[in-house]
């Protein structure tokens, strides 16, 4: 089974400011895919951004880039220039290739931009 | 931009009734999806739903749950019989495909109070 950690439920960061979620996860696969989604407080998840784990490059999507470590399992996300509408809840998820889009979550971080 | 849209929005029960929750996917997508999630605790899979038939579910999933698609726009999750641990968003998600480069679309959620 796998499992998906997010070590930091809370973090805060200044309006225009660079900050860094973490997760890492647990799989003996070799081909899957990670992704990071959004909750604000309207409650829908949405997608930011998503990595496969056959790509080396990581995967960026505007102000939202990851730190793709396959060896360590590792997936952090980086918010550059920090916005007030990204106050939200992380989610990062883990998927099996074959996995009919069965998503395993990770605890999330709440992350709260400051004015 | 089209969205997956749920109601209620939040429905209160009582220990042992049966419960719907009622879901409209987007239109053209033909991958369905029950997710929940407990409060303070993380998200998880339900059950996916392809062609009229149920082709993953998890433990959690057992007999007092269902899921029908009973015309060509909505999805739903029956409860049977609901019990106190019931009570969690639930969120219905949808997708074109399943693999991983067809992201889930989520809605809003539907908070289930059992009391």
């Amino acid at each position: 089974a796998q499992t998906v950690t997010q070590s930091q439920p809370e973090m805060s960061v200044q309006e225009a400011e660079t900050v860094t979620l973490s997760c890492t996860y647990d799989t003996s696969e070799s081909n899957y895919y990670l992704f990071w989604y959004k909750q604000p407080p309207s409650r829908q998840m949405i997608l930011v951004i998503r990595q496969e784990a056959y790509k080396q490059q990581n995967a960026t999507e505007n102000r939202f880039s990851v730190n793709f470590q396959k060896a360590a399992k590792s997936f952090s996300l980086k918010i550059s220039d920090s916005q007030l509408g990204d106050t939200a809840m992380y989610f990062c998820a883990f998927m099996k290739s074959n996995a009919g889009n069965m998503l395993t979550f990770g605890g999330g971080t709440r992350l709260m931009v400051k004015p | 931009e089209p969205e997956v849209t749920q109601t209620p929005s939040h429905q209160v029960t009582q220990m042992g009734q049966e419960v719907i929750l009622r879901c409209v996917p987007i239109s053209n997508h033909l991958y369905f999806y029950w997710y929940r999630q407990i409060l303070g605790q993380k998200v998880e899979f339900l059950v996916s739903f392809y062609n009229n038939e149920i082709s993953e579910k998890s433990e959690i999933f057992d007999d007092q749950f269902s899921v029908e698609r009973p015309d060509g726009s909505n999805f739903t999750l029956k409860i049977r019989s609901t019990k106190l641990e019931d009570s969690a968003m639930y969120f219905c998600a949808s997708s074109e495909g399943v693999a991983g480069n067809s992201p889930l679309h989520f809605g809003n959620g539907t908070r289930l109070t059992v009391t």
